[in-house]
């Protein structure tokens, strides 16, 4: 089955710094990555995604770039506020296009 | 247009007894998806269902659990017998293709 791993784990940063998060799979037939974001007690909110033709995806302050070669995803934010503070996962579309495969997760902690 | 709901929100069941999850999807969707998150953990696939089909049920523990998706009403999501090791967030997802998934705000499920 799919393997995808996140880095890093945990992330803090300053208001108004970027941050960066990775998410690596092992399905090379994957074409499908989306981002969710998840704050504590609530749903898995999607916040951007990307198919596998398209190399980047922007959405105002959050974008998303793809490396299908080297089979990984990376998740930017800039310009960081406090209420981007929340758990990201990244979830790669695996094993026939039939079910999301988490990551473990990313917890990101803005300081102001 | 309503987002995908969840009912209950919150289920306290005793060892032994059965729990039953309900899952509307958003209007004009016909993928249904049920996923488990433990404490701190990502969500886990359980089965994928379209109208009266289930597609894919590779996630889902071989005995006392069962999903459907009738033709009128929502997707059930049934464990019989629970153990507490089913306290768990349950949480569904409905996809208009098949490909982009929107959850809803889940199912506490506490086993006593």
């Amino acid at each position: 089955g799919e393997n995808v791993e996140q880095h890093p784990s945990t992330l803090s940063v300053q208001e108004g710094d970027s941050a960066v998060i990775k998410c690596t799979y092992s399905d090379s037939a994957s074409n499908y990555f989306p981002w969710y974001k998840q704050e504590l007690g609530k749903r898995p909110q999607l916040i951007i995604d990307i198919r596998s033709n398209v190399g980047e995806k922007k959405d105002q302050r959050i974008a998303v770039t793809l490396n299908k070669t080297a089979k990984h995803f990376s998740l930017h934010i800039t310009e960081t506020q406090p209420e981007d503070s929340a758990v990201y996962f990244c979830a790669p579309l695996g094993e026939y296009g039939n079910k999301l495969v988490f990551g473990a997760g990313t917890i990101l902690r803005v300081k102001s | 247009n309503a987002g995908v709901m969840q009912n209950p929100r919150h289920l306290v069941r005793r060892r032994g007894q059965e729990a039953r999850l309900r899952c509307s999807p958003m209007k004009g969707h016909s993928h249904v998806y049920w996923y488990r998150q433990l404490p701190e953990e990502g969500l886990k696939f359980m089965v994928y269902l379209q109208k009266e089909n289930i597609i894919d049920e590779s996630g889902m523990p071989k005995e006392r659990f069962s999903a459907e998706f009738p033709k009128e009403g929502p997707s059930i999501l049934r464990i019989q017998q629970v153990v507490r090791g089913d306290s768990a967030a349950y949480f569904c997802a409905s996809s208009p293709t098949g490909v982009e998934q929107y959850f809803g705000p889940g199912t506490r499920l506490t086993v006593t």
